[in-house]
């Protein structure tokens, strides 16, 4: 166990329809980063958050955003959802952008 | 641009044998190389943390190597049992801490 916990654990939505997943980082970590890992695929970093600033962004469009709490806790929307972005979606939490602890995942279908 | 490259994509071996993963990266300025495991449908459990500064290191019957200079990494993995089974990632970490992954290998270990 990591202590990252990431809700829901499956979602799914249908094409256009927005969605937010959550995280929970591990205690005393500041830092958290998202990743999409389509099937058969490395995970794709999105982008990261450190004390609550966006801190790096991967190949991603605008329509994907995130948000970091005072808690250090964080949220990933993705907005007009496409069928490529089924996948399934990993946060990572670290202190100070070191090593990264990954949650176990929520799993997004777009239908 | 990093590339992590991971060869082959899958591997078949019986119980009991040693076996190496092999993991090659284009760019040698990395911070960090680690090695993770994940299961199907799971999220990532981290195996081995390798710093730029090291050539090695160790746990229990997984041995990782770096050769930074040639970008290389090697996961040495003893005694291969059923349980090992799973697919393997590398995944190297820039300054910015953004991790860039392989595809992974898929290992099969046959009772």
């Amino acid at each position: 166990e990591t202590g990252v916990t990431q809700s829901p654990t499956h979602l799914i939505k249908t094409r256009g329809q927005q969605v937010t997943l959550r995280c929970s980082s591990q205690s005393g970590h500041n830092t958290v980063s998202w990743y999409q890992q389509a099937l058969g695929q490395g995970p794709q970093f999105i982008f990261q958050y450190y004390r609550e600033e966006e801190n790096g962004r991967g190949n991603f469009p605008p329509r994907f955003s995130g948000l970091q709490f005072p808690n250090y806790s964080s949220e990933l929307n993705v907005n007009a959802l496409e069928l490529d972005d089924s996948a399934l979606y990993l946060c990572a939490s670290s202190l100070d952008r070191n090593i990264q602890y990954f949650g176990a995942g929520t799993r997004l279908s777009v239908l | 641009k990093q590339e992590v490259t991971q060869i082959p994509a899958a591997l078949s071996v019986p119980e009991g044998e040693n076996l190496v993963l092999n993991c090659s990266f284009t760019d040698s300025a990395i911070y960090n190389l680690q090695w993770f495991r994940q299961d199907p449908g799971k999220g990532l459990t981290s195996l081995l943390l390798i710093q730029s500064s090291q050539r090695e290191q160790t746990s229990g019957r997984l041995n990782a190597s770096l050769d930074k200079s040639s970008g290389r990494s090697t996961l040495y993995i003893a005694a291969s049992q059923p349980g090992d089974s799973a697919t393997y990632l590398c995944a190297v970490s820039g300054t910015n801490s953004k991790l860039t992954f392989g595809k992974g290998i898929t290992l099969s270990v046959r009772p």
